[in-house]
């Protein structure tokens, strides 16, 4: 059974940095794309970053590209969000979210699996 | 970027019923668009991929239609755990954009 559990949420001020982890088990963690996706409080949904299978190439929505870092460690099966610089925008249940295709080209594709969420809130 | 609407963004229906979702990208996606369930307490679902290729494990009740900007989620006969949010995405291109969901509601 694929499994994605998040970590690392919290309340953190304006300006401060918090980093996220997700912790994948279920599927070899190392042939598949991952990504971040975001959603604010009663609003719709965010993609926020992708990052392909080994590791290369990263890909990053306008509203948080120089401020975030999407990363990961397929040794230890677990993905991460680096989140620099953080708005009160940023505020949201992050979700941690596996793509569709088996070593997909250009992590370009759907999101098959995703975690249950962990709640960053940005506020002063 | 492609911008999704999604319509209607309400929806109230009784079990037994059939329903539609529309989907409409502001240009050709191909058929590169994907359908989500969303519940309370529960992770978000895909059910169904590349227009109208269904997820395993989604009822054969959900189906999807549609390809270049016009796209269509309908669910036949309603049952109980049907009513949820459901939001198209679609990934053509970067960055990959979701629709703002419709909410299916018991009438």
């Amino acid at each position: 059974e694929v499994q994605l559990v998040e970590s690392g949420g919290g309340l953190v001020q304006p300006g401060r940095s918090l980093k996220l982890s997700c912790a994948a088990s279920g599927f070899t963690f190392s042939d598949y794309n991952m990504a971040w996706v975001r959603q604010a409080p009663t609003k719709g949904l965010e993609w926020v970053a992708s990052i392909s299978y080994g590791g290369s190439n990263t890909h990053y929505g306008d509203s948080v590209k120089g401020r975030f870092t999407i990363s990961r460690d397929n040794a230890k099966s677990t993905l991460y969000l680096q989140m620099d610089s953080l708005r009160s925008e940023d505020t949201a249940t992050y979700y941690c979210a596996r793509h569709g295709r088996w070593r997909g080209i250009r992590a370009r594709d759907w999101f098959a699996y995703w975690g249950q969420g962990t709640l960053v809130t940005v506020s002063s | 970027d492609v911008q999704m609407t999604q319509s209607p963004s309400y929806l109230a229906a009784s079990p037994g019923e059939s329903v539609s979702i529309s989907c409409k990208a502001s240009k050709s996606i191909s058929n590169n668009l994907a359908w989500y369930q969303e519940k309370p307490g529960k992770a978000n679902k895909l059910l169904i991929h590349s227009g109208s290729t269904l997820q395993s494990g989604t009822p054969s009740r959900f189906s999807g239609s549609g390809s270049g900007t016009d796209f269509t989620l309908t669910i036949r006969s309603l049952e109980s755990e049907d009513f949820a949010v459901y939001y198209c995405q679609q990934y053509n291109e970067y960055p990959l954009t979701f629709g703002s969901g419709t909410k299916l509601e018991i009438k």
